[in-house]
């Protein structure tokens, strides 16, 4: 079965730093992975996507996220936060191996960006 | 409209009522999903439809938790003999046939007196 974890449950971080938000995962065969955004009193929104090919994935607001098999990882990361950046962002798995579309979200991490 | 909706936004209830959740899809998407979230929690994977294939039901967490999908569009959650700790937000999410993107509802919270 297809797990998910985020090992922080919030990260700290000042405006203009990098950021980063770690995720780990585990599945039987490849995975698609994922990660979505949830604004305060906002709908969850997609942010980027692993499916195949390069390991570097670059998504909405300037987010990107690498693809790291070694080490079962997709940490995604921010070159410089802003402070609408808060917000409680998810990342998911499907595995690609059992051929269905059931997908396995973590707990979430609270992004909190300090002006 | 475009997007997701699901009805209602909010439901209050006594416990031991049975509930009904909606959620429309975006038009075309063959895949559904439904998930909860519990105050604080992340997202807890209840069921998904794809096309005409026999749904996943594999995180229902009883059997008083069932769905339907109606000609391959509008999906019902149904929740009978509600308890308190079924409070949550369930959120519906559709995603296309060649998309893995998910889009999300607005979510529709539900509180169990």
């Amino acid at each position: 079965a297809q797990s998910v974890a985020q090992p922080e449950d919030q990260v700290n971080v000042a405006e203009g730093n990098p950021l980063t938000v770690k995720c780990t995962y585990s599945v039987s065969g490849n995975p698609y992975l994922f990660w979505y955004v949830q604004y305060p009193n906002r709908g969850l929104q997609f942010l980027l996507k692993y499916i195949t090919g390069d390991n570097l994935v670059k998504g909405s607001y300037g987010f990107e996220a690498e693809f790291n098999k070694s080490q079962t990882s997709f940490h995604l990361k921010k070159p410089s936060a802003l402070v609408s950046d808060s917000a409680l962002y998810f990342c998911a798995v499907r595995d690609q191996g059992t051929g269905g579309f059931k997908t396995i979200f973590g707990a979430g991490t609270r992004l909190f960006v300090k002006a | 409209g475009a997007g997701v909706s699901q009805s209602p936004s909010n439901k209050v209830t006594e416990k031991g009522k049975d509930v009904e959740l909606r959620c429309d899809p975006i038009s075309g998407h063959t895949a559904l999903y439904w998930y909860r979230q519990s105050l604080g929690q992340g997202l807890e994977f209840l069921i998904y439809f794809q096309g005409n294939s026999a749904p996943d039901k594999s995180g229902l967490p009883s059997d008083r938790f069932s769905a339907e999908r109606t000609g391959g569009s509008v999906s019902t959650l149904t929740i009978q003999r509600t308890q308190q700790e079924d409070s949550a937000v369930y959120l519906c999410a559709s995603s296309g046939m060649r998309t893995d993107t998910q889009y999300f509802g607005p979510g529709t919270r539900l509180t169990v007196l």
